[in-house]
Parts: structure tokens; C-alpha cells; sequence
């Protein structure tokens, strides 16, 4: 079946600018994760989905930063006022996790979507 | 607070030698590990897990990691490496509580002829 996909794959921007990213898990999982890479660094958790509800949203830099997602399926990341250090690859991954049920489960990957900030 | 780390941010080896990528893990309570690996241009994925069952895990494309509580470590190896192997490999940690992942800064593996 079809994995996480996630667009743009690639995203550049003018500072100051807002800019909203994609995924699309894989279907029937309740479980969404954003995360983000930037060059050099291990990936650093944004915010976490269980439906269409975030329990953890922890990990959000700023309040630039928001997400949502809608029909316990698409998700996407919104960044306004763009600054450079922005500039990351935005990795979003599901599960099959659910509700109550302790973790350990294996997280699908999407490919990414590089933001670049000029 | 949990945490990761991987001692070497790049590690070097031949074809045909063993190869062993460190990782040692913080966490207050009994934590869930992985193994992720990114290959250029694509999405990370999924090596091999401990849940808590046998402390050494087999995962994909003949890659193992021993979990061993007593140093807090889940070190990765492969008796004998590949050019294909040539890739960053990532080490996390999630609690019991949910799968959210702790993932340390990443080892580059380089494999040389």
C-alpha cells in the first residue's frame, strides 16, 4: 500500500513569508508525528497527533508554529513569519498507536519536505 | 527527560569489516529503542526495536543491537559490512507512555572499497 507522503518535497521562501506543509499518512493510522532535521542534528519532535487531537504539541519552537489535522487523516504545518533558521527538512511520520495503548509501535517515515529560507 | 546519544557523528570502515555504531540512552523508566536509517534522499526507516522481549534484536539486511540495561546501551553491528550499508543511521528512545521519539544526532556510515 501507499506510504506517508508529504509536499512540497521541496519549499524555498522569503523571510517573513507564511508556508504550509503536507502529509498524508498512511491510511488507518491514528497516529501523526511531526519532526524536524536540520543540517547536522538529529530529528527534533514537533508535535504529535492521536486522531485530530494533540496531545503534545511540546515540542513546537514558537508560536509561529501551528498544525492541525482533519478527518483523523491529512495533516499539515503552518509556519508564519518564515525566519532563516527555519531552514530544515519537515519529516512527518504515522503509526498505528492507538488511544490508551502504550508506544513501541514502528513509525512510518515520509520523504520529507525541505523548507528553505532566503 | 530522555536522551540519545551516539558517540562519532561519522564512522569509517572497509567492505567485509565489522561495523558498530554506539549508542547510549537516557531515560527514568524502562524505555522502548530503535535503529533508524536514512538513505540519501529518502525518508528513515525502521532497522530494528526493542520492546522489551529478547535483549539481543535481529533487524533488517543483517543488522543486530544488544540492549544492554547495565552500560544503558543499544549498540548497532554487522559483522561485515557493504557499500550499500553507506547511509546515516539514527538512534531513538520513546517511553511507555506514547511512541513519540527522542532520536540522537546521527552517525554517518562511510564504506570505502
Amino acid at each position: 500500500g501507499a506510504g506517508v507522503s508529504q509536499s512540497p518535497s521541496n519549499k524555498v521562501t522569503e523571510k517573513g513569508k507564511d508556508v504550509e506543509l503536507r502529509c498524508d499518512p498512511i491510511s488507518g493510522h491514528t497516529a501523526l508525528y511531526w519532526y524536524r532535521q536540520r543540517l547536522g542534528q538529529g530529528l527534533e519532535f514537533l508535535i504529535y497527533f492521536q486522531g485530530n487531537s494533540a496531545p503534545d504539541k511540546s515540542g513546537l519552537p514558537s508560536d509561529r508554529f501551528s498544525a492541525e489535522r482533519t478527518g483523523e487523516s491529512v495533516s499539515t504545518l503552518t509556519i508564519q513569519r518564515t525566519q532563516q533558521e527555519d531552514s530544515a527538512v519537515y519529516l512527518c511520520a504515522s503509526s498505528e498507536e492507538g488511544r490508551g495503548l502504550a508506544g513501541g509501535y514502528e513509525q512510518y517515515f515520509g520523504p520529507g519536505t525541505r523548507l528553505t529560507v532566503t | 527527560a530522555q536522551s540519545v546519544t551516539q558517540l562519532g557523528s561519522h564512522v569509517s570502515v572497509s567492505e567485509g569489516a565489522l561495523v558498530l555504531l554506539r549508542c547510549n540512552y537516557s531515560s527514568s523508566v524502562p524505555p522502548y529503542l530503535f535503529w533508524y536509517v536514512q538513505y540519501p534522499n529518502q525518508g528513515l526507516q525502521l532497522l530494528l526495536k526493542y520492546t522489551s522481549a529478547a535483549t539481543l534484536v535481529k533487524g533488517i539486511n543483517g543488522f543486530e543491537a544488544e540492549f544492554k540495561k547495565s552500560e544503558t546501551s543499544f549498540h548497532l553491528t554487522k559483522p561485515s559490512a557493504h557499500m550499500r550499508d553507506a547511509a546515516e543511521y539514527f538512534c531513538a528512545v520513546s517511553d511507555r507512555g506514547y511512541s513519540t521519539l527522542t532520536f540522537g544526532k546521527g552517525t554517518m556510515l562511510l564504506v570505502s572499497p
